[in-house]
């Protein structure tokens, strides 16, 4: 199973963009990219997922460099409401094939006004 | 359309007590998987499902059991209490095992074992 590596916390201006970076060095081709954030405690939040291609949605970009070994999610005008736990996940492979999601500790980033 | 619904929220255990975290999902979602998250850690899986009748362990499954006999439903169920299970933990469901797809979180249980 690829593991992740990101930065344990992160600080941003408000309407600023966030960049949070994300190493996955052991990651297989048929494998994606996912995040998600967790704000105070409640249940996390998808954002964004990724295969090979840079990949945007209403909330963030997704950046995946050309050899895949790491990424970016880009919130391009960070608001105090994306202060969160932001976590990079990659797909792990668990029974017959089917994927599971396995968390690391993630980054923790702080919007300041 | 609820998506996915955790009950209780809040529950307080004795030491050698059972009890079953209850989870459901209205999204017709194949696959479901039940997480627990302590102070200042990531999320880490317990148990998941690929569908109705399967079952597979995550990276933490001792101590619990889960079954699957509907695909709505995918409970949570600790045999007998221990302090160390005094965690938060989330029930959650995607669409289908294989796609990569968002998975849906409910809003945890917070449990305390004392």
């Amino acid at each position: 199973d690829a593991k992740t590596t990101q930065p344990p916390s992160m600080d941003c201006a408000e309407g600023r963009a966030a960049n949070l970076p994300c190493n996955h060095s052991t990651i297989s081709g048929n494998e994606y990219v996912y995040w998600y954030r967790q704000i105070h405690s409640q249940g996390p939040q998808y954002i964004i997922h990724g295969l090979k291609n840079n990949e945007t949605n209403e909330m963030a970009s997704l950046i995946i460099t050309e050899d895949r070994k790491s990424s970016t999610l880009i919130l391009p005008h960070a608001t105090l409401r994306d202060t969160a736990v932001y976590y990079c996940i990659v797909r792990a492979t668990g029974q017959g094939g089917s994927e599971k999601l396995v968390f690391g500790k993630g980054t923790k980033l702080t919007v300041n006004p | 359309n609820a998506g996915v619904t955790q009950t209780p929220k809040f529950q307080v255990l004795k030491t050698g007590q059972s009890m079953t975290l209850q989870c459901a999902q209205d999204m017709n979602h194949e696959y479901m998987s039940w997480y627990r998250q302590d102070p200042g850690m990531g999320l880490r899986l317990i148990h998941y499902s690929v569908g109705a009748g399967i079952t597979d362990q995550g990276e933490v499954p001792n101590g619990y059991n889960v079954s699957r006999s509907t695909t709505e439903d995918f409970p949570l169920r600790l045999l007998s209490a221990a302090p160390s299970q005094t965690s938060v933990y989330f029930c959650a469901s995607k669409i289908n095992p294989f796609s990569g797809a968002e998975a849906f979180f409910g809003q945890g249980t917070r449990l305390t074992v004392v």
